[in-house]
Order: structure tokens, then C-alpha cells, then sequence
């Protein structure tokens, strides 16, 4: 059984930078085609695609977000990191870690989601 | 970007009903689209992938379909447990988009 669990802090100032953790279980980042991608949600609007990292370390992100988002893995963790720098307020949102099913650019299951509040 | 665009945003349904959703991608993604069903507070689930293939687990009155650039996800029956937020998701090039959604609510 796959399961995925973000944590991180719940809120944060302008201009900090945002450090999630994906804490995974039930698959390896290091098996050919597995991936883990971030997913965020601000509050009443639809989702947007963040970053995903794959078993090979390749690497792609949002281009609008490319210049403040890194992604990446720790395989003896079980865990994918993402940092977001200045962040704004604008940025509060849900944010999701999910399972990138293998061969395919689709995401199944997701984390339960962590709620990220930007105010000073 | 690859823009998915969803129709229509909302739609009010009974119980029985047969609910079809709309997704028009801005160019052409072959079969590479996803819907996933949210339900408030939780995270999505997946239904379909590859535009008509049903996940496991997922009840047979969903189906997907295609024509061209235009995607649907059909509810054959509406059921209790199915009200909820519905998205559409392309795969086949980054960045990878969503549509804006579809929430199917109680008539």
C-alpha cells in the first residue's frame, strides 16, 4: 500500500522561504518509472502542478514558479523535499506530495494535503 | 502551456441522474488526460487515466472518453458518495495542467 505525508510548517512570512517534506511509504525512488510530484491548492480554486522528481533524479517544475522551486529526493528517507523562496501571500494554498504513477505523468495517491498560510 | 479548459464549472444533479463533464484541451494530448474526483477537505482521488481507463477500485458508472481535443467523464448513475469537485488533468507535456474544475452539487 502506497501512502505519502507532507509536513512542514503551517504558516509563514513574506519573503521566508517554505521547506515541505514528503514522507513516503510502499514504493522506492530508486525503481525504474517511480516519481513524486508536488501539487498545490489555494483555498476555493483548482489544483497546479509544483515539481516532480524521478528515480533517476531527473527534475522538472512549473516554469512560472522554476526560479524559486527546488525539488529533491532522499532515497534512505523515503522522503522528497521542496523549497519554495519568497514566499507571498498569494502562495497560501493546500500543498500536495502524490505518487506519480509509473510510466505515466498521472499522480495516484496523494498525500492528505498541509495548509500553508503566508502573513506576517 | 497546454490549457485545459472545463465545463461546465458546476452542475446540479438528483440522485440517478447521468452526469456528463467536459474537458477541451488547447492543443492536441493524444490520450494523455486524468480525472480526479476531490471531496471537500480531502485530497483527489483518481478515476480515469489514459482518457478511458478506469482505476481499480474506481465503481464502473464512471467512464471516460474522446474525440479529438475534447475529453468527457460520464456518471452513468449518480450516486450519494458522488458529489463532489471533478478535475481534468493532461500528462502528455510539462508543465502538466488542470482544468478549473467541476462541482457537481445536490438539485
Amino acid at each position: 500500500q502506497i501512502t505519502l505525508k507532507e509536513s512542514g510548517p503551517t504558516l509563514v512570512k513574506p519573503t521566508q522561504t517554505l521547506t515541505l517534506t514528503c514522507t513516503f511509504s510502499g514504493f522506492s525512488l530508486t525503481t525504474t518509472g517511480v516519481g513524486v510530484g508536488w501539487i498545490r491548492q489555494p483555498p476555493g480554486k483548482s489544483l497546479e502542478w509544483l515539481a516532480i522528481v524521478y528515480w533517476d533524479d531527473d527534475k522538472r517544475y512549473s516554469p512560472s514558479l522554476k526560479s524559486r522551486l527546488t525539488i529533491t529526493k532522499d532515497t534512505s528517507k523515503n522522503q522528497v523535499v521542496l523549497t519554495m523562496t519568497n514566499m507571498d501571500p498569494v502562495d497560501t494554498a493546500t500543498y500536495y506530495c502524490a505518487h506519480r504513477m509509473t510510466g505515466k505523468n498521472y499522480f495516484d495517491p496523494w498525500g492528505q494535503g498541509t495548509l500553508v498560510t503566508v502573513s506576517s | 502551456d497546454i490549457q485545459m479548459t472545463q465545463s461546465p464549472s458546476s452542475v446540479s444533479a438528483s440522485v440517478g441522474d447521468r452526469v456528463t463533464i467536459t474537458c477541451r484541451a488547447s492543443q492536441g494530448i493524444s490520450s494523455w488526460l486524468a480525472w480526479y474526483q476531490q471531496k471537500p477537505g480531502k485530497a483527489p482521488k483518481l478515476l480515469i487515466y489514459a482518457a478511458s481507463t478506469l482505476q481499480s477500485g474506481v465503481p464502473s458508472r464512471f467512464s471516460g472518453s474522446e474525440s479529438g481535443t475534447d475529453f468527457t467523464l460520464t456518471i452513468s448513475s449518480l450516486q450519494p458518495e458522488d458529489f463532489a469537485t471533478y478535475y481534468c488533468q493532461q500528462g502528455t507535456s510539462f508543465p502538466l495542467t488542470f482544468g478549473g474544475g467541476t462541482k457537481v452539487e445536490i438539485k
